[in-house]
């Protein structure tokens, strides 16, 4: 297993463009977080998924941002029409039931950059 | 509510410097305390963790102990080298929910 991976690791955009990320967990991991990181701050709680069920999510998700597990396996976050503040890093985490409090597995980020 | 405190940064030291950053937490119920360190351009890695009050984490010559009384899981490392150059954050992860909160980061800056 090579651990979290995210897709793409970099993106930039126009303001009022969609975009999509992709967040592939670890194989056997069921749960599936998504955070955001501006610069010089510690990463933001987005949302949570057990297998294909969002169970929760934070204010900070607007109605611009949806997110989706659909087979509980990988994940996408959409954001739509994007603004400037919209700028920072995705990150994606996952961790397996009972091991949550042991600590998550992260992946290596999507950089956003509105434009 | 609940919130992760950290020393801010940067921290500059010398090498073979020994090395502290202070966290402190506000959380309900019986948290598990992490610290996670990220390399320029890279996501999270998990540096150490502790579940219990009075637990040491340690990994790679770096120490935390979880002190419940005060609410704190210091960072602390004996001698450190230019390669543990990076940002750490304090976290937690409360039982009763489903995320980790985290600190705003400490940046590491050692110079040979």
């Amino acid at each position: 297993d090579t651990g979290v991976s995210q897709d793409p690791r970099h993106k930039i955009t126009k303001r009022g463009q969609n975009v999509t990320f992709r967040c592939d967990p670890i194989s056997e991991h069921n749960r599936l977080y998504w955070y955001r990181q501006t610069l010089g701050q510690g990463p933001e709680f987005l949302t949570y998924f057990q297998n294909e069920a969002q169970l929760e999510k934070s204010r900070l998700l607007s109605d611009r941002f949806s997110a989706e597990r659909p087979k509980g396996s990988f994940s996408t976050l959409e954001i739509q029409r994007t603004e400037q503040g919209d700028s920072a890093m995705y990150l994606c985490a996952s961790s397996s039931n009972g091991q949550a409090n042991y600590g998550y597995t992260f992946g290596s980020g999507t950089r956003l950059t509105v434009v | 509510g609940d919130s992760v405190t950290q020393m801010e940064g940067p921290v500059t030291l010398s090498e073979e410097a020994f090395l502290t950053i202070n966290c402190t937490y506000t959380a309900t119920g019986y948290p598990s305390l992490f610290w996670y360190v990220q390399y320029p351009g890279e996501g999270l890695q998990l540096l150490l963790k502790a579940t219990k009050a009075d637990d040491k984490g340690s990994n790679k010559g770096f120490e935390a102990t979880y002190r419940k009384e005060t609410t704190s899981f210091h960072l602390e490392k004996g001698s450190v080298q230019v390669s543990v150059s990076a940002v750490y954050f304090c976290a937690f992860h409360n039982n009763a929910g489903n995320m980790l909160t985290f600190g705003g980061g400490t940046r590491l800056m050692v110079k040979p």
